[in-house]
């Protein structure tokens, strides 16, 4: 185990669904990312938010909404998705202080949107 | 903002040759250069890093070199084996304003042949 672990590791949606990504860290980071992953194209971040405080949205659809109730766990809700939105999602944690800021990454959760 | 620039996208080689993936990186304030391995339908992991204090780091088979100069930092790969085959992703790391977000590259699809 990472000390990142996404749930669920697939999921198929219909477009008209409401579903919800979680991600939780076990290594004591005090910043957690969502990073969509789509084949052919760069990891695409999406949200961060560092000492539980998001710190960038990246012009991400409004039918993506992260939540951070604490440190270790991140949701990310979804909601009237396209079938464009089909993709890895990925979550990772990193320490934002001190002199180690290298990613963990969870292993993602495939999504399929119909 | 910070912009990376990996290349190849694709690189082939046969198994114990040497391989080299490079990146190139605008945003001089970038100090942290980390490189993850991604192999198929697993996460992306740290495999090394280096800070734009020192000029090259090695464990075992894998180097990374930097030239803050030039804004460029390669990956070497040396006696490559099958299972090194996996996407490589560069990134640049920058300090400022408390934020610790890194740029990835596009990827370097790695195909060791037996």
């Amino acid at each position: 185990e990472t000390g990142v672990t996404q749930t669920p590791r697939h999921l198929v949606m219909g477009m008209t669904n409401k579903k919800s990504l979680k991600c939780e860290q076990h290594l004591g980071h005090n910043a957690m990312y969502w990073y969509k992953q789509s084949a052919k194209k760069p990891l695409e971040l999406m949200f961060v938010y560092s000492l539980e405080e998001r710190v960038e949205n990246n012009s991400v659809p409004s039918r993506f909404s992260p939540e951070c109730p604490n440190s270790s766990h991140l949701f990310l809700h979804l909601h009237t998705l396209q079938p464009e939105d089909s993709a890895l999602y990925l979550c990772a944690s990193s320490q934002v202080t001190g002199l180690d800021y290298g990613y963990t990454f969870g292993s993602g959760t495939r999504l399929t949107v119909v | 903002g910070e912009n990376v620039e990996q290349h190849p996208s694709t690189l082939s080689v046969q198994e114990g040759d040497s391989a080299v993936i490079k990146c190139t990186y605008s945003d001089s304030a970038s100090n942290y250069f980390p490189w993850y391995k991604q192999e198929l339908g697993k996460r992306p992991q740290l495999i090394i890093d280096i800070r734009s204090n020192v000029g090259e780091k090695k464990d075992q088979r894998i180097a990374v070199t930097l030239n803050k100069t030039a804004k460029h930092f390669s990956l070497h790969i040396t006696e490559t084996q099958p299972e090194d085959s996996a996407v490589y992703f560069c990134a640049a790391t920058p300090s400022s304003g408390g934020s610790y977000i890194p740029t990835f590259g596009r990827g370097t699809s790695l195909i060791v042949h037996p």
